[in-house]
């Protein structure tokens, strides 16, 4: 299991927001390490949505935004949409793992 | 433009082995981190393994430590991975990623390819 505990879903109607948690530990998150988020739909690649806590690449909309305190990073989703129903992901850099890198558990979107 | 396309998948035994390989076109290869990353059946996005500019550097995950080896050709675009003692849990679509041109403390993945599927089934 991941060292980064998401949500398993959550859900909202059209037009409203919503937020998911991405909890680590002094080893990670707590550490300082930037964090990043990620949109899968099933059957596509994963798509970077946010890098380094809060920046958005070229090409994702401002609907998007990332934030980090303490031990935790959030990914919030403002005006949902129905393409936005898909996994969303976590991933940092922790120091107690000798591979170094992780994903979240990931978190399923659904749009009522 | 980066462009990643995997390759090598197929179905294999528990106790086999094979190779995927990810060609990669567009810049600055030689100078980037490349890493393998996986989705196994109705589970999470699980990081695998990855490996420095210079070949030099490589690290794994947990699960695939000992079993797996991570190479790359700079002189032809081209990231590997080789799988041994392959196990059931190890199938799943198996995604070569890069990260993008804005610097960042942390390794993202900004650039992914379509996957290759691997099925370990007797």
């Amino acid at each position: 299991q991941s060292v980064l505990t998401q949500p398993p879903s959550v859900s909202g109607a059209p037009g409203q927001t919503v937020t998911i948690s991405c909890t680590g530990s002094s080893s990670n998150v707590g550490a300082g390490y930037d964090v990043n988020w990620y949109q899968q739909i099933p059957g596509t690649a994963p798509k970077l949505l946010i890098y380094a806590n809060t920046n958005r690449p070229s090409g994702v909309p401002d609907r998007f935004s990332g934030s980090k305190s303490g031990t935790s990073a959030s990914l919030a989703i403002t005006g949902l949409q129905v393409d936005d129903e898909a996994a969303y992901y976590c991933q940092t850099y922790d120091s107690s793992l000798s591979g170094a890198y992780v994903f979240g558990t990931g978190t399923e979107v659904t749009v009522l | 433009q980066v462009h990643l396309v995997e390759s090598g998948g197929g179905v294999v035994q528990p106790g086999g082995s094979l190779r995927l390989s990810c060609a990669a076109s567009g810049r600055n290869f030689r100078s980037v981190a490349m890493h393998w990353v996986r989705l196994a059946p109705g589970k999470g996005l699980e990081w695998v393994a990855v490996i420095f500019y210079d070949g030099n550097n490589k690290f794994y995950a947990d699960s695939v430590r000992g079993r797996f080896t991570i190479s790359r050709d700079n002189s032809n675009n081209m990231l590997y991975l080789q799988m041994n003692s392959l196990r059931t849990d190890d199938t799943g679509i198996y995604y070569c990623a890069r990260r993008g041109a804005a610097p960042a403390a942390v390794e993202y993945f900004q650039h992914w390819g379509q996957g290759t599927l691997v099925t370990v089934s007797s």
